[in-house]
């Protein structure tokens, strides 16, 4: 059974600070590495795309970095602000067909 | 450019009835996948459908069944409801090629049955 495993499940910062979350995934048979951002009753929004070992991607204050060969991807936030508060995503695929999630973790940003 | 939207917002059905969910994909996509969320979980993945042919299925009884129409919009339905089938329900479209595989979704349909 293929897992993806997302921590921490939530976090509270405050505004300003920056803060990282992890998504663990196998190894094998690896095609894609998705994050996504979700605000409650909206649809969730694809952040990054990542294939490639070593891939690096950047939106804004968001980046994300990918090791395909250990089976993990981090993302980053640099100085929060209270708009990004919502549940992260990882998502990872092997044949390009079914996403595998994770739980998500659950990020509060108080003003 | 028209996003992934999904029909109804909720609803409430009574275990051992029938429900059909549907969606609409983002235009000059050919491929739909459904996904399940139950309460604390992560979206599971129910089936997908490229070109109105099932291409890939989860862990899910065959009384969750889809379609999929010449203008690539989609619908599940799920047979004899059981109370674990409640849940949110997101579908979510990618147009499908070697090089990228970026799904797109809509808001999701939130069904309680009773």
């Amino acid at each position: 059974i293929l897992n993806v495993e997302q921590s921490p499940q939530s976090l509270h910062v405050q505004e300003g600070d920056s803060t990282n979350f992890t998504c663990s995934f196998p190894s094998s048979n690896f095609y894609a590495l998705h994050w996504y951002r979700w605000e409650t009753a909206k649809s969730p929004e694809a952040l990054f795309v990542m294939t490639l070992n070593g891939d690096e991607k950047k939106k804004g204050r968001i980046s994300a970095t990918l090791n395909t060969k250990e089976g993990y991807s981090y993302l980053y936030i640099k100085g929060s602000q209270p708009e990004d508060s919502a549940t992260y995503l990882c998502a990872f695929s092997q044949a390009g067909t079914a996403l595998i999630f994770g739980k998500g973790t659950t990020l509060s940003v108080s003003s | 450019e028209t996003g992934v939207t999904q029909s109804p917002t909720h609803l409430i059905k009574t275990r051992g009835q029938q429900v059909t969910l549907r969606c609409s994909s983002q235009s000059g996509h050919n491929t739909v996948s459904w996904y399940q969320q139950a309460l604390g979980q992560g979206p599971q993945f129910i089936f997908q459908y490229y070109r109105e042919e099932e291409n890939g299925r989860g862990n899910f009884p065959p009384r969750f069944s889809g379609l999929q129409f010449p203008n690539y919009s989609s619908e599940l339905n799920v047979n004899a409801l059981e109370l674990d089938d409640s849940a949110l329900y997101l579908c979510a479209s990618s147009l499908r090629d070697r090089d990228s595989y970026e799904q797109y979704f809509g808001p999701g349909t939130r069904l309680t049955v009773t």
